[in-house]
């Protein structure tokens, strides 16, 4: 079945960084889509795309669906404190929906 | 405020004990879905209802059960539970099927022993 692997596991971020985090498979999906995940709760859509090639914006964070329809990326720009959490890419295939297993940012210390 | 509600929040359970997970929205969804999240793994879909009346198996369905109680509501039961079955079940609803789950509800933690 549909696989997604999502990198990097973990980093942490230093405010005021870029951060940059991917979502690759070998199947190809309809859409791909962002949630972030705050501990105790349950994850929030962040941005989806819906279209190969799409590039589309939610404030300081970017995604994109690439081209081969088998990946995707998230941009964080400008990092703040309240950007740790976990990051889940999803992908659509049909109405199968299919999660990444995160990424989780942590603040450097 | 509006959005997917979850009962009960944290759940300690016996091996072979029985227990319906509650989960309500609020904002006219038509589907609404079950996951489970273990460490390591992204969530995994065990039942979704693609509208009122219908119920479907998603991808780790064996050893529960669901019900599409009305439009509102969607309960999870585990007839008999087993220790594989500890982890964080989170309830979500979208206005369509076919669509990305739109909000989740903030996860039932359940611990079997």
């Amino acid at each position: 079945g549909q696989q997604l692997n999502q990198s990097p596991q973990s980093m942490f971020i230093q405010e005021g960084e870029d951060v940059s985090m991917n979502c690759t498979s070998s199947s190809i999906f309809n859409t791909w889509l962002w949630y972030k995940q705050d501990p105790g709760e349950g994850p929030v859509l962040l941005i989806a795309l819906y279209k190969a090639g799409e590039l589309t914006s939610n404030g300081r964070l970017t995604a994109q669906f690439g081209i081969t329809r088998k990946d995707s990326f998230l941009n964080i720009s400008a990092s703040i404190p309240s950007d740790v959490g976990i990051y889940f890419c999803a992908g659509l295939y049909g109405n199968k929906l299919v999660f990444g297993a995160g990424t989780i940012l942590r603040v450097k210390s | 405020n509006a959005g997917v509600t979850q009962t009960p929040k944290f759940q300690v359970l016996k091996t072979g004990q029985s227990m319906t997970l509650q989960c309500a929205q609020d904002m006219n969804h038509n589907s609404m879905y079950w996951y489970r999240q273990d460490p390591g793994m992204g969530l995994r879909l065990i039942y979704y209802s693609a509208s009122e009346g219908t119920t479907d198996k998603g991808e780790v369905p064996n050893g529960y059960n669901v019900s599409r109680l009305n439009k509102r509501e969607f309960s999870l039961r585990l007839e008999s539970a087993a220790p594989s079955q500890t982890s964080v079940y989170f309830c979500a609803s979208s206005q369509t099927e076919g669509i990305q789950p739109q909000h989740f509800g903030d996860g039932t933690r359940l611990s079997i022993l």
